[in-house]
């Protein structure tokens, strides 16, 4: 079974542009959650969704947003990039929004 | 959310126990523990959880205190593969995040 995809693997953006990352949870996984993980730190958690819902919203300002689609699949938006968004982003799906959760291999933002 | 206590770093030789200490004094009772481990380059990997008891799976075993205030992972053989940074998370029922720390970082010894 395919586990958690994520892309791009790795992007480049200027300060002030727009990214959106992908990202497709295993198969019947309804749940997806997206952490940003600078380097040096663990993962810290901006958002999951479940059912298409937005279930938690972590500490970060209104320029992140996601959705999840009709597929569970997620989009995750960064808007006005700052050098400070350079980091690992990581996806996790999970079958429940309280189960286990499953990571992605990430992609990797780099802002310059 | 309530906070784990990890040692930064950690060594131990290949094909021997590990076993990584986590402190989570302030654990509530429906807080469970999920231990997570992060390979090089990858994204964090579940690796097991409990609630009270003892557990164990094909990657590890999770001794729980009965005061709950600590728990220790426990890897029987350690490999090189194992090298990784190691988080110890609670997470209560229904929580929709998990808190990482810092982790232990685990360097193996060939």
């Amino acid at each position: 079974d395919a586990g958690v995809t994520q892309s791009p693997t790795h992007l480049i953006k200027t300060r002030g542009q727009h990214v959106t990352l992908r990202c497709s949870p295993i198969s019947g996984h309804k749940s997806v959650s997206w952490y940003q993980q600078v380097l040096g730190q663990g993962p810290q958690f901006i958002f999951q969704y479940y059912e298409k819902e937005e279930r938690g919203r972590g500490n970060f300002p209104d320029r992140f947003s996601a959705r999840q689609f009709p597929n569970y699949s997620s989009e995750l938006n960064v808007n006005a990039l700052l050098l400070g968004d350079s980091a690992l982003y990581l996806c996790a799906s999970s079958f429940f929004y309280a189960d286990t959760q499953y990571f992605g291999p990430g992609t990797r933002l780099t802002v310059l | 959310d309530a906070k784990t206590t990890q040692p930064n770093s950690m060594e131990s030789n290949e094909e021997e126990p590990v076993h990584l200490p986590c402190n989570h004094s302030t654990i509530s009772g429906t807080d469970y523990i999920h231990w997570y481990r992060q390979l090089p380059s990858q994204g964090p990997e579940y690796v097991i959880h409990g609630l009270t008891s003892n557990v164990n799976n094909r990657m590890a075993s999770l001794a729980i205190a009965e005061d709950r205030k600590s728990s220790t992972l426990i890897l029987h053989r350690a490999t090189l593969r194992d090298a990784a940074v190691y988080y110890c998370i609670l997470s209560s029922t229904g929580a929709n995040n998990l808190f990482f720390g810092t982790g232990t970082r685990l360097t193996v010894i060939p």
